[in-house]
Protein backbone atom coordinates (compact mmCIF):
# COMPACT_ATOMS: atom_id res chain seq x y z
CA UNK A 1 0.00 0.00 0.00
CA UNK A 2 1.32 3.67 -0.88
CA UNK A 3 1.94 6.25 1.76
CA UNK A 4 2.92 9.63 1.26
CA UNK A 5 4.17 12.30 3.15
CA UNK A 6 4.86 15.96 3.19
CA UNK A 7 7.28 17.81 4.06
CA UNK A 8 8.56 21.38 3.87
CA UNK A 9 8.55 24.94 5.24
CA UNK A 10 5.90 25.84 7.73
CA UNK A 11 5.92 29.32 8.02
CA UNK A 12 6.16 31.07 4.48
CA UNK A 13 6.67 34.69 3.91
CA UNK A 14 4.83 37.06 1.96
CA UNK A 15 5.95 37.61 -1.66
CA UNK A 16 8.68 34.43 -1.34
CA UNK A 17 8.17 30.95 -2.77
CA UNK A 18 6.39 27.98 -0.91
CA UNK A 19 8.44 24.81 -1.31
CA UNK A 20 6.76 21.16 -0.41
CA UNK A 21 7.93 17.50 -1.49
CA UNK A 22 5.98 14.95 -1.08
CA UNK A 23 7.78 11.20 -0.49
CA UNK A 24 6.25 7.76 -2.08
CA UNK A 25 6.91 4.75 -0.06
CA UNK A 26 5.62 1.16 -0.66
CA UNK A 27 5.75 1.66 -4.53
CA UNK A 28 7.24 3.02 -7.41
CA UNK A 29 6.57 6.89 -8.03
CA UNK A 30 7.26 5.45 -11.95
CA UNK A 31 4.10 3.64 -12.06
CA UNK A 32 2.67 3.92 -15.09
CA UNK A 33 -0.77 3.66 -13.26
CA UNK A 34 -0.83 7.01 -11.37
CA UNK A 35 -0.71 10.57 -11.43
CA UNK A 36 0.54 12.81 -8.50
CA UNK A 37 -1.19 15.36 -7.22
CA UNK A 38 -1.19 18.26 -5.14
CA UNK A 39 -4.61 19.86 -2.96
CA UNK A 40 -4.95 22.28 -0.83
CA UNK A 41 -7.32 23.29 1.90
CA UNK A 42 -7.42 26.67 3.81
CA UNK A 43 -8.10 26.41 7.68
CA UNK A 44 -11.95 25.44 7.86
CA UNK A 45 -12.92 25.44 4.15
CA UNK A 46 -13.23 23.00 1.51
CA UNK A 47 -10.73 21.56 -1.12
CA UNK A 48 -8.83 22.81 -4.01
CA UNK A 49 -6.99 21.01 -6.67
CA UNK A 50 -3.58 22.68 -7.38
CA UNK A 51 -2.27 20.59 -9.83
CA UNK A 52 -0.73 17.11 -11.05
CA UNK A 53 2.05 15.30 -12.51
CA UNK A 54 2.88 11.92 -14.54
CA UNK A 55 6.48 10.65 -13.88
CA UNK A 56 7.22 11.47 -17.19
CA UNK A 57 7.00 14.56 -16.31
CA UNK A 58 3.65 15.59 -18.14
CA UNK A 59 1.83 17.87 -16.01
CA UNK A 60 -1.66 19.65 -15.70
CA UNK A 61 -1.93 22.89 -13.20
CA UNK A 62 -5.61 24.82 -12.16
CA UNK A 63 -5.76 27.93 -14.25
CA UNK A 64 -6.35 29.87 -11.08
CA UNK A 65 -2.80 29.21 -9.86
CA UNK A 66 -0.84 28.26 -12.82
CA UNK A 67 1.25 31.36 -13.42
CA UNK A 68 2.66 30.58 -10.23
CA UNK A 69 2.45 27.35 -9.67
CA UNK A 70 5.45 24.74 -11.01
CA UNK A 71 5.03 21.01 -9.95
CA UNK A 72 8.26 18.37 -10.32
CA UNK A 73 8.82 14.70 -10.00
CA UNK A 74 12.42 13.35 -8.90
CA UNK A 75 11.58 9.80 -9.82
CA UNK A 76 15.14 8.74 -8.14
CA UNK A 77 14.67 10.34 -5.33
CA UNK A 78 10.53 8.52 -5.22
CA UNK A 79 9.49 11.71 -4.71
CA UNK A 80 7.31 15.19 -6.54
CA UNK A 81 7.72 18.66 -5.56
CA UNK A 82 5.18 21.68 -5.86
CA UNK A 83 6.51 25.60 -5.99
CA UNK A 84 4.22 28.25 -5.06
CA UNK A 85 5.61 31.35 -6.09
CA UNK A 86 4.43 35.22 -4.92
CA UNK A 87 2.64 34.11 -1.66
CA UNK A 88 0.15 35.85 0.07
CA UNK A 89 -2.38 35.30 3.24
CA UNK A 90 -4.29 33.75 0.56
CA UNK A 91 -2.12 30.93 0.20
CA UNK A 92 -2.36 29.72 3.83
CA UNK A 93 -3.77 26.17 3.86
CA UNK A 94 -2.99 22.44 4.36
CA UNK A 95 -1.29 21.08 1.62
CA UNK A 96 -1.78 17.53 0.85
CA UNK A 97 -0.31 15.23 -1.70
CA UNK A 98 -2.27 12.60 -2.88
CA UNK A 99 -1.91 9.49 -5.69
CA UNK A 100 -4.55 9.47 -8.76
CA UNK A 101 -5.59 6.39 -9.77
CA UNK A 102 -7.98 6.46 -12.82
CA UNK A 103 -9.63 9.47 -11.87
CA UNK A 104 -9.64 9.23 -8.47
CA UNK A 105 -7.43 9.84 -5.49
CA UNK A 106 -6.60 6.65 -3.67
CA UNK A 107 -4.12 7.60 -1.79
CA UNK A 108 -3.32 11.00 1.10
CA UNK A 109 -0.44 12.40 2.44
CA UNK A 110 -1.24 13.76 6.36
CA UNK A 111 -0.95 16.80 5.19
CA UNK A 112 1.51 20.05 6.05
CA UNK A 113 -0.21 23.62 7.27
CA UNK A 114 1.98 26.15 5.73
CA UNK A 115 1.42 29.71 7.07
CA UNK A 116 2.10 32.65 5.43
CA UNK A 117 3.01 35.52 7.48
CA UNK A 118 5.88 38.23 8.15
CA UNK B 1 -14.25 24.98 -14.30
CA UNK B 2 -17.45 22.61 -13.61
CA UNK B 3 -18.99 23.08 -10.44
CA UNK B 4 -19.76 20.96 -7.66
CA UNK B 5 -23.00 21.26 -5.39
CA UNK B 6 -24.20 19.71 -2.49
CA UNK B 7 -27.03 19.10 -0.55
CA UNK B 8 -27.28 19.59 2.24
CA UNK B 9 -24.44 21.12 4.22
CA UNK B 10 -25.60 19.76 7.38
CA UNK B 11 -26.91 16.85 8.44
CA UNK B 12 -27.58 15.47 11.72
CA UNK B 13 -28.02 12.12 12.27
CA UNK B 14 -29.00 9.48 14.69
CA UNK B 15 -27.09 6.14 15.44
CA UNK B 16 -28.33 3.65 13.25
CA UNK B 17 -30.48 5.32 10.76
CA UNK B 18 -29.63 6.37 7.11
CA UNK B 19 -28.27 9.60 6.11
CA UNK B 20 -28.20 10.41 2.37
CA UNK B 21 -25.99 13.46 0.76
CA UNK B 22 -26.77 14.83 -3.05
CA UNK B 23 -24.04 16.33 -5.24
CA UNK B 24 -24.95 18.19 -8.73
CA UNK B 25 -22.47 18.89 -10.98
CA UNK B 26 -23.03 22.44 -13.42
CA UNK B 27 -22.31 19.94 -16.73
CA UNK B 28 -22.42 16.05 -17.09
CA UNK B 29 -19.70 14.01 -15.97
CA UNK B 30 -19.85 11.84 -18.35
CA UNK B 31 -16.13 11.11 -20.19
CA UNK B 32 -15.91 10.90 -23.76
CA UNK B 33 -14.11 7.27 -22.69
CA UNK B 34 -17.73 6.58 -21.09
CA UNK B 35 -16.67 6.74 -17.25
CA UNK B 36 -17.95 9.12 -14.59
CA UNK B 37 -15.33 9.95 -12.79
CA UNK B 38 -17.66 11.41 -9.76
CA UNK B 39 -16.04 9.87 -6.43
CA UNK B 40 -16.36 11.00 -2.69
CA UNK B 41 -14.34 11.38 0.15
CA UNK B 42 -14.67 11.20 3.99
CA UNK B 43 -12.65 13.65 6.01
CA UNK B 44 -12.60 13.16 9.61
CA UNK B 45 -11.86 15.91 12.16
CA UNK B 46 -8.13 16.28 12.08
CA UNK B 47 -7.78 13.60 9.24
CA UNK B 48 -6.79 14.22 5.75
CA UNK B 49 -9.20 12.81 3.15
CA UNK B 50 -10.40 9.46 2.35
CA UNK B 51 -11.52 7.97 -0.65
CA UNK B 52 -14.76 6.18 0.12
CA UNK B 53 -16.34 5.67 -3.51
CA UNK B 54 -15.03 6.32 -6.90
CA UNK B 55 -16.89 6.10 -10.49
CA UNK B 56 -20.16 6.75 -8.85
CA UNK B 57 -20.84 3.42 -7.13
CA UNK B 58 -17.31 1.72 -6.59
CA UNK B 59 -16.23 0.93 -2.94
CA UNK B 60 -13.31 1.79 -2.39
CA UNK B 61 -10.66 -1.04 -0.55
CA UNK B 62 -11.63 -1.65 3.17
CA UNK B 63 -14.83 0.69 2.59
CA UNK B 64 -17.63 -0.40 4.78
CA UNK B 65 -20.49 -1.62 2.85
CA UNK B 66 -22.73 0.65 4.87
CA UNK B 67 -21.55 2.77 1.83
CA UNK B 68 -22.56 3.28 -1.62
CA UNK B 69 -23.06 5.44 -4.24
CA UNK B 70 -25.76 6.08 -7.43
CA UNK B 71 -26.34 8.33 -9.82
CA UNK B 72 -26.03 9.33 -13.26
CA UNK B 73 -24.83 12.52 -16.22
CA UNK B 74 -25.44 15.52 -13.02
CA UNK B 75 -26.93 14.16 -10.14
CA UNK B 76 -25.52 12.01 -7.44
CA UNK B 77 -26.00 10.71 -4.23
CA UNK B 78 -23.66 9.01 -1.28
CA UNK B 79 -26.10 6.84 0.91
CA UNK B 80 -25.22 5.96 4.66
CA UNK B 81 -27.08 2.89 5.43
CA UNK B 82 -26.59 2.75 9.01
CA UNK B 83 -24.66 5.55 10.82
CA UNK B 84 -22.06 5.25 13.26
CA UNK B 85 -20.02 7.11 15.57
CA UNK B 86 -16.75 6.69 13.31
CA UNK B 87 -18.95 7.88 10.82
CA UNK B 88 -18.96 11.44 11.75
CA UNK B 89 -17.25 14.13 9.58
CA UNK B 90 -17.29 16.33 5.84
CA UNK B 91 -18.35 14.56 3.21
CA UNK B 92 -16.84 15.86 -0.38
CA UNK B 93 -17.84 14.98 -4.01
CA UNK B 94 -15.31 15.33 -6.43
CA UNK B 95 -15.28 15.77 -10.02
CA UNK B 96 -12.18 14.06 -11.96
CA UNK B 97 -13.90 14.10 -15.39
CA UNK B 98 -12.57 17.57 -16.22
CA UNK B 99 -9.55 19.66 -15.70
CA UNK B 100 -9.37 21.42 -13.44
CA UNK B 101 -11.05 18.64 -10.86
CA UNK B 102 -13.35 20.30 -8.80
CA UNK B 103 -14.46 19.35 -5.11
CA UNK B 104 -18.10 19.86 -3.73
CA UNK B 105 -18.54 22.50 -0.62
CA UNK B 106 -18.86 19.52 2.19
CA UNK B 107 -21.44 18.24 3.64
CA UNK B 108 -20.90 18.02 7.70
CA UNK B 109 -22.10 14.81 9.14
CA UNK B 110 -22.54 14.88 13.00
CA UNK B 111 -24.51 12.98 15.21
CA UNK B 112 -27.67 13.98 17.09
Amino acid sequence: QLQLQESGPGLVKPSETLSLTCTVSGGSISSSSYYWGWIRQPPGKGLEWIGSIYYSGSTYYNPSLKSRVTISVDTSKNQFSLKLSSVTAADTAVYYCAGLLGGHLDYWGQGTLVTVSS
Amino acid sequence: DIVMTQTPLSSPVTLGQPASISCRSSQSLVHSDGNTYLSWLQQRPGQPPRLLIYKISNRFSGVPDRFSGSGAGTDFTLKISRVEAEDVGVYYCMQATQFPFTFGPGTKVDIK
